[in-house]
């Protein structure tokens, strides 16, 4: 079975803090991909790998970087915490480009920042 | 860019049927995938069309039309468990990442 893991559920953090997002996949998949939900605003999109150590920018990179040293891990950095970053973050992952492949995505954390 | 229209809220009654539309403007089209996500759950794949026409999966079908960039998620025999939210979300090329919708949140009422 296609496992996407997210290391916590609920994540409590203070303003300025720098916190860690992991996330990890068993299914050998080349694309993992981070998103934010929001009420009313869907997913949307931070960052994406297509390979180790690559990254791309999504649509809303600001106040987040990324790190994949390993092709399972894909960790979300938030440098310096701040109120707007609360919010649920999902991670995905994807066998490939090319032909159509399916998203599979994490249980999600939801992350509160005081 | 890309971006996604689709209505925010659909109520039915159960045993019934409901359609939930996505028009989307993208510079380029990879196909038309929809999600399903319960409350507190992670988002999960239902369908995927890449060229016209009607797909059904058991009660779920998904139609597409690439001409009017328009497409629609069908649920039949409505259940209590189809209460939740749906994404419709599409790809420029085949190597970029998916755009979602907002979602559609689907409440079946007895």
């Amino acid at each position: 079975d296609v496992k996407v893991t997210q290391s916590s559920r609920y994540l409590v953090k203070r303003t300025g803090e720098k916190v860690f997002l992991e996330c990890v996949q068993d299914m050998d998949h080349e694309n993992m991909f981070w998103y934010r939900q929001d009420p009313g605003l869907g997913l949307r999109l931070i960052y994406f790998s297509y390979d180790v150590k690559m990254k791309e920018k999504g649509d809303i990179p600001e106040g987040y970087s990324v790190s994949r040293e390993k092709k399972e891990r894909f960790s979300l950095i938030l440098e310096s915490a701040s109120t707007n970053q609360t919010s649920m973050y999902l991670c995905a992952s994807r066998k490939g480009p090319g032909s159509y492949n399916e998203q599979f995505f994490g249980p999600g954390t939801r992350l509160t920042v005081l | 860019g890309q971006s996604l229209e689709q209505p925010s809220e659909v109520t039915a009654v159960e045993g019934a049927i409901v359609q939930i539309n996505c028009t989307y403007q993208t510079s380029g089209f990879y196909g038309l995938s929809w999600y399903q996500q319960h409350d507190g759950g992670a988002p999960t794949f239902l369908s995927y069309n890449a060229l016209d026409g009607l797909e059904e999966t058991g009660r779920f079908s998904s139609f597409l039309s690439r001409s009017d960039s328009y497409g629609y998620l069908l649920l039949q025999e409505l259940q209590m468990k189809d209460s939740a939210s749906y994404f419709c979300a599409v790809r420029d090329s085949g190597n970029t990442p998916l755009v979602f919708g907002k979602g559609t949140r689907l409440s079946v009422i007895a």
